[in-house]
């Protein structure tokens, strides 16, 4: 059974600040991994997208890689700004049509 | 283009009672996903849905059920309503054909809180 773990769960640095989010992830037999950002009480939004067969994604001050082998995924971000505060969700699609989210990282960017 | 759009935003309703939610996908796309979220459970798969078939359930009762019409929009529906399911219940839609395939594009979401 797939399981994913996001580490830390909550991160609170100040602004410029550059910052990895962690997502581990137990079945290395993924199709895709995607990372989203949650405001409070709001509807997911797309940051990135990996393919199974990619290493990692790169938009704008977001770089997402992916280590299947190792079952691990990491989101930088760079020169944090206040704007990026928000709960950061990975999520997998391991067997068909379902994804398996993680339980998120919640970060604060101080100005 | 337009994104997914979810109806109502808000409900309020009793326990017992039941509930139907509303979810148009982004046009052209043709899955549909739906997700409970809770403070204690997180994000969780409720079931796909594709040229109006269900591909795959997540491990819900019985109560929750959906469907999806020849346009692509989908309803689920939640009967017997339990103080348990309150929820932000989400939807998202995907165009399998795309480059990206199966990136996922979620709705704004629908706060269900049940008395």
């Amino acid at each position: 059974k797939q399981e994913v773990t996001q580490i830390p769960a909550a991160l609170s640095v100040p602004e410029g600040e550059n910052l990895v989010l962690n997502c581990s992830f137990t079945d290395s037999a993924i199709y895709n991994l995607q990372w989203f950002r949650q405001d409070p009480g709001k509807g997911l939004t797309s940051l990135l997208l990996i393919q199974s067969s990619q290493r990692e994604q790169t938009s704008g001050r977001l770089n997402a890689s992916l280590d299947k082998s190792s079952g691990r995924s990491t989101l930088y971000i760079a020169a944090s700004q206040p704007g990026d505060s928000a709960t950061y969700l990975c999520a997998v699609m391991s067997g068909t049509y379902k994804y398996i989210f993680g339980t998120g990282t919640r970060l604060k960017v101080l100005a | 283009k337009a994104g997914v759009t979810q109806t109502p935003r808000y409900l309020i309703k009793t326990r017992g009672q039941q509930v139907t939610l509303s979810c148009s996908p982004i046009s052209g796309h043709r899955s549909v996903s739906w997700y409970q979220q809770t403070p204690g459970q997180g994000l969780q798969f409720l079931f796909e849905y594709f040229s109006e078939t269900q591909r795959n359930k997540g491990n819900f009762p019985g109560r929750f059920s959906g469907r999806q019409f020849s346009n692509s929009r989908s309803e689920m529906n939640v009967s017997t309503l339990e103080l348990g399911d309150s929820a932000l219940y989400l939807c998202a839609s995907s165009s399998i054909n795309s480059g990206k395939g199966n990136e996922q594009f979620f709705g704004p979401g629908t706060r269900l809180t049940v008395l």
